[in-house]
């Protein structure tokens, strides 16, 4: 399988800052990225797909990066709502089967927090 | 709008096993495949199968391979997952997405969850 790497695990930032996170695939995924939110107690929101464009309804501070290896999702500008934790997944793969490619795989979350 | 309704929270026994399920409504049911994903107290989110409902083509996360089993009705725009032989690691929020595959693949709408505790 494709492993996602997410650095850092846990990050402090006041509002207002600019935050950026980063996510390693263990092999090349080209622009198949994709950036989730997540809040306790709430389902995971879809904020970036295909590395960099910005899904609709999702505020425009947020934005990706990358292609192949390395991927960023910068924050400008952060607001009170922005505080959560951050996932990435690897979407390189062939539906329906994922037939010579591997499912769908998640990086371990960053939580970003008030500092 | 566009929504997927989950069944309620479940508590189970080891060794049991739990049926979830994820209504859809406000778009064509069949045109999108839907996921299954959880997380665990304190963990990340895993990926655990899908099903195009269409076909029903199934496929599953090789650590679930032989524990659940994804089914769509198309009557009903439901899809539900089993997961049976329950184990007190399966205590989790389980929830389901509809994923967007044209060009790219994304999870772009998702149920609110559905809590499953396994408890003696």
């Amino acid at each position: 399988d494709i492993q996602m790497t997410q650095s850092p695990s846990s990050l402090s930032a006041s509002i207002g800052d600019r935050v950026t996170i980063t996510c390693r695939a263990s092999q090349s995924i080209r622009n198949y990225l994709n950036w989730y939110q997540k809040k306790p107690g709430k389902a995971p929101n879809l904020l970036i797909y295909a590395a960099s464009n910005l899904q609709s309804g999702v505020p425009s501070r947020f934005s990706g990066s990358g292609s192949g290896t390395d991927f960023t999702l910068t924050i400008s500008g952060l607001q009170p709502e922005d505080f959560a934790t951050y996932y990435c997944q690897q979407s390189y793969y062939r539906l329906p089967t994922f037939a010579r490619s591997t499912p769908p795989t998640f990086g371990q979350g960053t939580k970003l927090e008030i500092k | 709008q566009v929504q997927l309704v989950q069944s309620g929270a479940e508590v189970k026994k080891p060794g049991a096993s739990v049926k979830v399920s994820c209504k859809a409504s406000g778009y064509t049911f069949t045109s999108y495949y839907v996921h299954w994903v959880r997380q665990a107290p304190g963990q990340g989110l895993e990926w655990m199968g899908m099903i195009h409902p269409k076909g029903g083509i199934t496929t599953y996360a090789q650590k679930f391979q032989g524990r659940i089993t994804v089914t769509s009705d198309t009557s009903t725009s439901t899809v539900d997952m089993e997961v049976s032989s329950l184990t007190f690691e399966d205590t989790a929020i389980y929830y389901c997405a509809r994923e967007t595959a044209i060009v790219y693949h994304y999870m772009d709408v998702w149920g609110k969850g559905t809590t499953v505790t396994v408890s003696s």
